[in-house]
């Protein structure tokens, strides 16, 4: 089966300009995750959609970043402005189970580089 | 709040070392452990869960309540073992939370 795809791989944007990152889980997985990682730190959670519902958001810094999964397939996280410390890798990652069981079978894509500067 | 930790940075061991990562965390209730992995330029992926009990690729980690340790451990490592390492904890109605990760190296 295909993976979770993300896009763009790689962006480079300066300070205060926005930016949008793209995620596609795999085929029929109702529960999608959004994470942030800086260098040096392991993922940490932004925001968790069970179809096109948020389950938990309470770590996204809402005065900047959005995400929206409006038909409960495709996702999209948003960045309005970017700071310096938003640097980091943005992994999305799909599961077929539903939010609140287990995680152990997330499926995650390659990531989104951001770099600010 | 669960919070992980993952003490070492980085491992160097050679081949046909033993190997353990240390993982450390902190939860009052009964948490799930998991392991993760990911290799040079490939995706993180699940190595193991403490619940299955299960030796992957011949690491194998015991879930340690008393003293809050979920250390991975295998007895021989590989060039192919060498790759970052994520502890992760969840625990129902929680969030998967991970700790920083320590870099394995094994040479050869």
């Amino acid at each position: 089966e295909a993976g979770v795809a993300q896009s763009p791989r790689y962006k480079i944007i300066e300070k205060r300009q926005s930016v949008a990152f793209w995620c596609n889980p795999i085929s029929g997985h109702a529960t999608l995750y959004w994470y942030q990682q800086i260098l040096g730190q392991g993922p940490k959670l932004l925001i968790q959609f069970q179809n096109n519902g948020v389950v938990d958001d309470s770590q996204l810094p809402k005065d900047r970043f959005s995400a929206e999964r409006l038909k409960g397939v495709d996702s999209t996280l948003k960045i309005q402005p970017a700071k310096l410390e938003d640097s980091a890798v943005y992994l999305c990652a799909s599961s077929l189970r539903e939010a609140g069981a287990s995680p152990y079978e997330q499926y995650f894509g390659p990531g989104t580089r951001l770099t600010v500067t | 709040a669960q919070r992980v930790t993952q003490p070492e940075k980085l491992l160097s061991v050679f081949k046909g070392a033993p190997v353990e990562l240390k993982c450390n965390y902190s939860y009052s209730g009964s948490p799930e452990l998991f392991w993760y992995v990911q290799y040079s330029r490939q995706r993180l992926q699940l190595l193991l869960r403490h619940i299955s009990r299960e030796s992957i690729k011949g690491f194998t980690a015991d879930l340690n309540k008393g003293e809050t340790s979920f250390h991975l451990k295998k007895p021989f490592a590989q060039e192919e073992d060498s790759a970052m390492y994520y502890c992760a904890l969840w625990a129902a109605g929680n969030k998967l939370t991970f700790g920083g990760g320590t870099r394995v190296l094994v040479k050869p």
